[in-house]
C-alpha cells in the first residue's frame, strides 16, 4: 500500500524568503505525485503534479516541486513567499495502476510572516 | 460552472440518526470520491465511483454507504451516526479521458458533528 509523509506540521517563513514544504512517499512502481492547498473553510485546490519527465514541475501561484526518485521525495518550493501563501498544504500520491484515488499526507501548515 | 458543490455545509446529528450528504458536479466527470478529513490525519478515502451505477470501497468505508444513480451526483449516507463520524467530509471528482492521472476537483466540504 502507498503512503505519504509530511514530516513538518508547520513551516514558518518570512515574506520574501524562499519556502520549502517537505514530502516523502512510498509506492510500488513509478508514482503520480500531487500537491494541493487548502485555505480556511475551503476545499482543496490543485497546485501541481508530477507524472513523468522533468524532475522539476512548475504549478500555480509560482509554486514548483522537485521529484527525487532516489530519495522518494517531492518537496514543494517557492522562491519568494507571500503572506497570502499561508494555508494548509497536502502532498498526495497514487500508484500507476489500480484505483485512481489519492493517498494524502497529514498536511503542513505554512505560515508566512509579514 | 459551479464545479463541485456539496449539500449541506453544516449538520449536527444525534447518535443513531441517519443522513445523506449530496455531492454534485457539472464538469461531466466520470470519477467521484468521498473523503473525510480529521485533524492531523489528512484526507482518507471513504468510497469512490468510476462511473454511473458503480461504487467501490476506499480506506475507511465502515458505517457509510454511497450511491451514484446519476453521473453528476454522488450521495454519501450514514445509516446510524456515531460520534467517531464527526469530521469534515469532502467530495471530489476527476475526468478520465485518455490520461490516467488527471487532478481531482474538490467541493467546499460538509462539517458534520455527531453528539
Amino acid at each position: 500500500a502507498q503512503s505519504v509523509a509530511q514530516p513538518e506540521d508547520q513551516v514558518n517563513v518570512a515574506e520574501g524568503n524562499p519556502l520549502t514544504v517537505k514530502c516523502t512517499y512510498s509506492v510500488s512502481g513509478n508514482p503520480y505525485l500531487f500537491w494541493y492547498v487548502q485555505y480556511p473553510n475551503r476545499g482543496l485546490q490543485f497546485l501541481l503534479k508530477y507524472i513523468t519527465g522533468d524532475n522539476l514541475v512548475k504549478g500555480s501561484y509560482g509554486f514548483e516541486a522537485e521529484f527525487n526518485k532516489s530519495q522518494t521525495s517531492f518537496h514543494l518550493k517557492k522562491p519568494s513567499a507571500l503572506v497570502s501563501d499561508s494555508a494548509l498544504y497536502f502532498c498526495a500520491v497514487r500508484p500507476p495502476t489500480g484505483r485512481r484515488a489519492l493517498t494524502f499526507g497529514s498536511g503542513t501548515r505554512l505560515q508566512v510572516q509579514p | 460552472n459551479a464545479g463541485v458543490t456539496q449539500t449541506p455545509k453544516f449538520r449536527v446529528l444525534k447518535t443513531g440518526q441517519s443522513m445523506t450528504l449530496l455531492c454534485a458536479q457539472d464538469m461531466n466527470h466520470e470519477y467521484m470520491y468521498w473523503y473525510r478529513q480529521d485533524p492531523g490525519m489528512g484526507l482518507r478515502l471513504i468510497h469512490y465511483s468510476v462511473g454511473e451505477g458503480t461504487t467501490a470501497k476506499g480506506e475507511v468505508p465502515d458505517g457509510y454507504n454511497v450511491s451514484r444513480l446519476k453521473k453528476q451526483n454522488f450521495l454519501l449516507g450514514l445509516e446510524s451516526a456515531a460520534p467517531s463520524q464527526t469530521s469534515v467530509y469532502f467530495c471530489a471528482s476527476s475526468y478520465s479521458g485518455t490520461s490516467d492521472y488527471n487532478e481531482q476537483f474538490f467541493g467546499p466540504g460538509t462539517r458534520l458533528t455527531v453528539l
